[in-house]
């Protein structure tokens, strides 16, 4: 019973640099998305996926893509990462017709 | 636009001292309000759905309640391990996209 699962767990990039976030999970899950979450800024979706091949933009989308080439997995990229990415990140799964979400257990990263 | 408000933003009790926590909601055709444990370092943990006014539901000593304007998060004879950040989530009648609030920190003193 993994869920979500997302990886790396940490990373620290230099300002520029590029990087993908995975989240994989096992449930089944039509639905997938991507989180930031900031200290005083609560939870704000970046993207978010309806199905396989599927991908729509969320409130925070500049400066992020995504990629769901299989129903298991949600890929976030960071083409040129800035400080202003500096955050903590979840990425979450749903069915349809359900409306709880499942979350990983984050990805903290930080751009120097 | 949907939004969700949790307050306080940090509520500090001592052991058994019930309380409660609040979420009130602007969101357009609501199909879902949700309540959320996270704990430190690690992600959001469901707890409830509600779909109606009236509706209440139970988890040990929580309890949640939703009127058509807000959401209250009850809290009966806390324990220290009820330490958390609470989130309170809203789900739209057009998409199914969660709106979060800020959360509520939760720190229950022995």
């Amino acid at each position: 019973n993994a869920g979500v699962t997302q990886t790396p767990k940490f990373r620290v990039l230099k300002t520029g640099q590029s990087m993908t976030l995975l989240c994989a999970q096992d449930m089944n899950h039509e639905y997938m998305y991507w989180y930031r979450q900031d200290p005083g800024m609560g939870l704000r979706l970046i993207h978010y996926s309806v199905g396989e091949g599927t991908t729509a933009k969320g409130e925070v989308p500049d400066g992020y893509n995504v990629s769901r080439l299989k129903k298991q997995n949600f890929l976030l990229g960071l083409e040129s990462a800035a400080p202003s990415q500096t955050s903590v990140y979840f990425c979450a799964s749903s069915y349809p017709l359900e409306y709880g979400y499942t979350f990983g257990s984050g990805t903290r990263l930080t751009v120097v | 636009e949907d939004q969700v408000t949790q307050s306080p933003e940090a509520l500090r009790l001592q052991e058994g001292e019930s309380s409660s926590l609040n979420c009130s909601y602007t969101v357009s055709g609501l199909r879902g309000l949700f309540w959320y444990r996270q704990d430190p370092g690690k992600g959001p943990e469901f707890l409830f759905t509600l779909y109606s006014a009236g509706e209440e539901k139970e988890k040990e000593r929580l309890k949640a309640t939703l009127t058509k304007k807000e959401s209250f998060l009850h809290i009966t004879a806390p324990k220290p391990e009820d330490s958390a950040t609470y989130l309170c989530a809203g789900r739209g009648g057009s998409n199914y996209k969660l709106t979060f609030g800020k959360g509520t920190l939760l720190t229950v003193n022995p």
